[in-house]
């Protein structure tokens, strides 16, 4: 099974400054990785697949980036409503796993 | 507007069987994707249980594959999830969810997600 770690486990952001989360994976995904943001008490929504396009009515400021075991996600300047918990998934391997999750919260 | 949402007892004891349901809304299940399960425990991360596609085949995580029993009824748009032989460790919020490639296609992303529905499993 592939593991998937996540870092920092909390990262701490004003509104307005650019948050960068990592993904490491336990061996190569090629670039079989999505992105999911969830706010609290709600479902976690589908930010980025394939490791960089962005999914369906997702602004322009999540950007994803990365390949084989090391994938980042970029938000480039935070709005009040991005703070929650963001989690990275694998689908290059059976079964599908996710990471621990990185909160990103209010500074 | 595609709309999934769990229905089920919120409470099921030790050793016995935890049943949900997923209606689709919005969208025939007959037309395509994989339809499946992700799990939450209270305060961790999300597990995927497990997928099936229209036809009844279905994805199983190996972890929960001996317990575990999906199946679909397109007539009546949804799916279920059966989990047996149940422990405190299966408390989780549970999701259901719609599998794609990022493409409308079937796929291993879950790009529709339900609110979750809270089992908590104790005697």
């Amino acid at each position: 099974e592939i593991v998937l770690t996540q870092s920092p486990a909390t990262l701490s952001v004003s509104p307005g400054e650019r948050a960068t989360l990592s993904c490491r994976a336990s061996q190569s995904i090629s670039t079989y990785v999505a992105w999911y943001q969830q706010r609290p008490g709600q479902a976690p929504r589908l930010l980025i697949y394939d490791a960089s396009n962005r999914a369906t009515a997702i602004p322009a400021r999540f950007s994803g980036s990365g390949s084989g075991t090391d994938f980042t996600l970029t938000i480039s300047s935070l709005e009040p409503e991005d703070f929650g918990v963001y989690h990275c998934q694998q689908r290059s391997n059976w079964p599908f796993t996710f990471g621990p999750g990185t909160k990103v919260d209010i500074k | 507007q595609v709309q999934l949402e769990e229905s089920g007892p919120g409470l099921a004891k030790p050793s016995e069987t935890l049943s949900l349901t997923c209606a689709v809304s919005g969208f025939s299940i007959s037309d395509g994707y994989y339809w499946g399960w992700i799990r939450q425990p209270p305060g961790k991360g999300l597990v995927w249980i497990g997928s099936i596609f229209q036809t009844g085949q279905s994805f199983h995580n190996p972890s929960l594959e001996s317990r575990l029993t999906l199946s679909i009824d397109t007539s009546k748009n949804h799916f279920s999830l059966k989990l047996a032989s149940v422990t405190a460790a299966d408390t989780a919020v549970y999701y259901c969810v719609r599998g794609t490639d990022g493409y409308n296609n079937q796929g291993w992303y879950f790009d529709l997600w339900g609110r979750g529905a809270l089992v908590t499993v104790s005697s």
